[in-house]
């Protein structure tokens, strides 16, 4: 069974940074793109993220290149989510998802205040 | 950017209604589009993937049919647990873009 695991998520204040990390098991994590999705309080769905299966390509929308960082450790199978420079319109669930986005973890909540 | 258009954006059905929630691409993306089913406190569940095929364990009820650069996703008999919000994704081509979503709930 797929199982995908987020922490790390909190409250911060603008500006400042946080990291996200998703556990994975029940597949062959090296074998997956793995992507990041956001969810802002009752709203829709936004991706954030994509990587390739070795880390060596990497994806972004507009709205957070420069200041997500995504990366992967397949020994660990573990993912990430660098996030610098945070603002109050990152406040949202920040959902992992394996492939084209076939499986999601629970999500964690990211909250952006002063 | 591909935008995807989702419509309705919420729908009232009845228990035993064929339901139908559609989503357009500004462009063409062949058959890479998703479905995803989430309720209320849940994370989203994938329903359909590459546009027309069944996640494993979904209800059959539910399908998947594209035409061109449109997309849609049939119930075709309404049951309690589905009601929920539906979104569309587009994975072709980076930014990955959602539909705005559709809440269905019941009449």
């Amino acid at each position: 069974e797929v199982q995908l695991v987020e922490s790390g998520g909190g409250l911060v204040q603008p500006g400042r940074s946080l990291k996200l990390s998703c556990a994975a098991s029940g597949f062959t994590f090296s074998n997956y793109y793995m992507a990041w999705v956001r969810q802002a309080p009752k709203k829709g769905l936004e991706w954030v993220a994509t990587i390739s299966t070795s880390g060596s390509r990497t994806y972004y929308p507009d709205s957070v290149k420069g200041r997500f960082t995504i990366s992967r450790d397949n020994a660990k199978s573990s993912l990430y989510l660098q996030m610098n420079s945070l603002k109050s319109e990152d406040t949202a669930t920040y959902y992992c998802a394996r492939g084209s986005v076939e499986d999601w973890g629970q999500g964690v909540m990211v909250t952006v205040s002063s | 950017d591909i935008q995807v258009t989702q419509s309705p954006s919420s729908l009232l059905a009845s228990l035993g209604e064929r339901v139908t929630i559609t989503c357009q691409t500004s462009q063409s993306i062949s058959n890479n589009l998703n479905w995803y089913q989430q309720k209320p406190g849940q994370a989203p569940m994938l329903l359909i993937y590459y546009a027309t095929s069944l996640q494993t364990g979904m209800p059959s009820r539910f399908s998947g049919q594209y035409s061109g650069r449109s997309f849609t996703l049939t119930i075709t008999s309404l049951e309690p647990e589905d009601i929920a919000n539906y979104f569309c994704l587009q994975h072709y081509s980076a930014p990955w873009t959602f539909g705005g979503g559709t809440k269905l709930e019941l009449k």
